[in-house]
């Protein structure tokens, strides 16, 4: 089976510009989150989406926004870029939502932001 | 609030063990996880623990205590590849949460 696929795999932006980044979760996985990882606060909680409908929402500003397509596809679009946005973008996916369930990451999209 | 602290660094030599511990103050808890990530690479699942104790899967293991609010991951025999950045997530009312990490560094 193939793994969580994430495009771009790197992005470079300027401030102000928005940015839309992909997700294609393993087949049969309808579950996606995204998560943002930088050195300073590690990984932290975007969103979750299921069946198309987003289930959580992280502690991030509405510039960050997202979206699951029926096929469970999923992608981020972060509008008027800031500095601080520069982070690596990872996407899981999992079979089902709610707890215990094991997430299986992406290898991630490194944003910078200039 | 939510607050998970892990130990930043860590070094251990070869064919030694290591604990890794976590200790965590969250709304509610249902369960907690270890992910290992290699530089460069995705988080990949280690373990989950629901139930106080000690979980042992092969040369790791997971310890548990919820009255404590307290983890820890056990690496036996250590290889060079076991050199990752080791995450302790909760879940809890909220989405999961994570720590930071804690790089570990095996040395020859």
């Amino acid at each position: 089976k193939a793994g969580v696929t994430q495009t771009p795999r790197y992005l470079i932006k300027t401030r102000g510009q928005q940015v839309t980044l992909s997700c294609s979760p393993i087949s049969g996985h309808r579950s996606v989150s995204w998560y943002q990882q930088t050195p300073g606060q590690g990984l932290q909680f975007l969103f979750e989406y299921f069946s198309e409908t987003q289930r959580n929402k992280g502690n991030f500003p509405g510039r960050f926004s997202g979206r699951q397509f029926s096929n469970s596809r999923s992608e981020m679009n972060v509008s008027t870029l800031e500095l601080g946005d520069s982070a690596l973008y990872l996407c899981a996916s999992s079979p089902r939502t709610g707890g215990g369930v094991e997430q299986y990451f992406g290898p991630g999209t490194r944003l910078t932001v200039t | 609030g939510q607050n998970i602290d892990q130990p930043t660094e860590m070094t251990a030599t070869e064919g030694a063990i290591v604990q890794i511990n976590c200790t965590y103050q969250t709304s509610g808890f249902n369960g907690l996880f270890w992910y290992q990530q290699h530089a460069g690479e995705a988080p990949t699942f280690l373990s989950y623990n629901v139930l106080d104790g000690l979980e042992e899967k092969g040369r790791f293991s997971s310890f548990l205590s919820r009255s404590k609010g307290y983890s820890y991951l056990l690496l036996k025999e250590l290889q060079m590849k076991d050199s990752a950045s080791y995450l302790c997530a909760v879940e809890g009312n909220t989405p999961l949460v994570f720590g930071k990490g804690t790089r570990l560094s095996v040395i020859a």
